[in-house]
Order: structure tokens, then sequence, then C-alpha cells
């Protein structure tokens, strides 16, 4: 079966300017996650979705990031505007959710590099 | 924040098991534990998972002690494949959708 896909793979930005990483899921998986990953550290989550409603935003940044998952399937994670210090990893996830326990399975990222 | 301790680095010689120990002793009866492993400029990758028997795939067993206070993640035969960032991470069990909540990890060297 085919994975989580997202693109792309690397992104360089100014400070200030905007950026948007698209993530398509594994068909059917009904949960999506975006995790931000500095270098060093865990992944940490972002936002939770459930469909194509948001389950979990506590740890997304509101000032600067939004997300949205229009239709339940692919998701777009946006910055704007950007800092330094969101130069990171974003990874998107997903699973079947639906109250059975299972494996999230993951994309290999998005590399941002702002300057 | 991550419920669970692990060792930052640990080494390994190529074809020799690779026992990887996590304390989780705040964890409550429906949490399962999680593993997963990240190779270099890769996303995550799940291992196993367990709640309190051992368990056993293609890739790893699974030890849970009996008091479900640390486990220990086991590789049998490490190959130079199996360097990675191991994650140990408990999450609870009565819904599919629980997010997973990573701490820092072992950073296995696989040795030649």
């Amino acid at each position: 079966e085919a994975g989580v896909a997202q693109s792309p793979r690397y992104k360089i930005i100014e400070k200030r300017q905007s950026v948007a990483f698209w993530c398509n899921p594994i068909s059917g998986h009904a949960t999506l996650y975006w995790y931000q990953q500095i270098l060093g550290q865990g992944p940490k989550l972002l936002i939770q979705f459930q469909n194509n409603g948001v389950v979990d935003d506590s740890q997304l940044p509101k000032d600067r990031f939004s997300a949205e998952r229009l239709k339940g399937v692919d998701s777009t994670l946006k910055i704007q505007p950007a800092k330094l210090e969101d130069s990171a990893v974003y990874l998107c996830a997903s699973s079947f959710g639906g109250g059975r326990n299972t494996e999230a399975f993951f994309g290999q990222g998005t590399r941002l590099t702002v300057v | 924040d991550a419920k669970t301790t692990q060792p930052t680095s640990m080494d390994c010689a190529e074809g020799r098991a690779a026992n990887l120990p996590c304390n989780h002793s705040t964890i409550s009866g429906n949490e399962y534990v999680y593993w997963y492993r990240q190779i270099h400029s890769q996303g995550p990758q799940y291992i196993i998972h367990g709640l309190k028997n051992n368990e056993t795939n293609e890739m790893a067993s699974l030890i849970i002690t009996e008091d479900r206070k640390s486990s220990t993640l086991i590789l049998p035969h490490a190959t130079l494949r199996d360097t990675a960032v191991y994650y140990c991470i408990v999450r609870a069990s009565f819904s599919g959708n629980t997010p997973l909540v990573f701490g820092k990890g072992t950073r296995l060297s696989v040795i030649a």
C-alpha cells in the first residue's frame, strides 16, 4: 500500500516569508497528525485531525501556524510569517483511528530552513 | 511530556542482540508500550507494541516486566541498517487515534 506522502521534501525561506506543506495520508485513514521535529529532539505534536475536524491543536502556535484538512483527506500546514526558530522537520502521520488500537504511519517529512 | 526514560545512546556489535531499556514507572493500566525508530532523514517507523504480555514480530521482541514499570526492546541480530534513534512511548489504548508523545529516545549505533 502507498505510504504517507509529503511535499516538498526541502524548503528554504527567509524569515517573515510564508510557507505551506502538503500531506496525503494513507487511503482510509481517518486520523491525521502534524508533528514538528527540531534537530536533536523527538517529534512534537502540533495538531491532530479526525476526518476533517480538529481534535487537538493545543500546541499549535496559532498566531503564525494554521492547518486544514478539507474533505477529510489531504492536509496543508502553513506558517505565516516564519521565524528562525521554525527551522525544523515537519512530519505528517496518519492512522486508521476509529477506536482501533493501531500504529501511526509517518511520511518522510519536510525539512524547513528559515534564514 | 513523555512518560518514559531511556538512555541517550548505546552501541551494539553487528550480529549481536541489541537490548534497549525503557522505564515507564507511571504507566496506567490502560496504556500500551509502543516502540518506534527513526533512521536518519526518515520519518519514525513503527516496530512493536504491547500491554503486559511479551510480544514478538519479524522486527523485534518486546519484554515487559510484570509490574509494567519497565520494558526492553530486543533486536535479536542487529545489522548496520538498525542504526537509528529508538523511541519508547506509552499510549492510551482506549482509542486508536491517541497521539504519540515522543521523548528524546535512544540513539543506537550498530558497529561492524
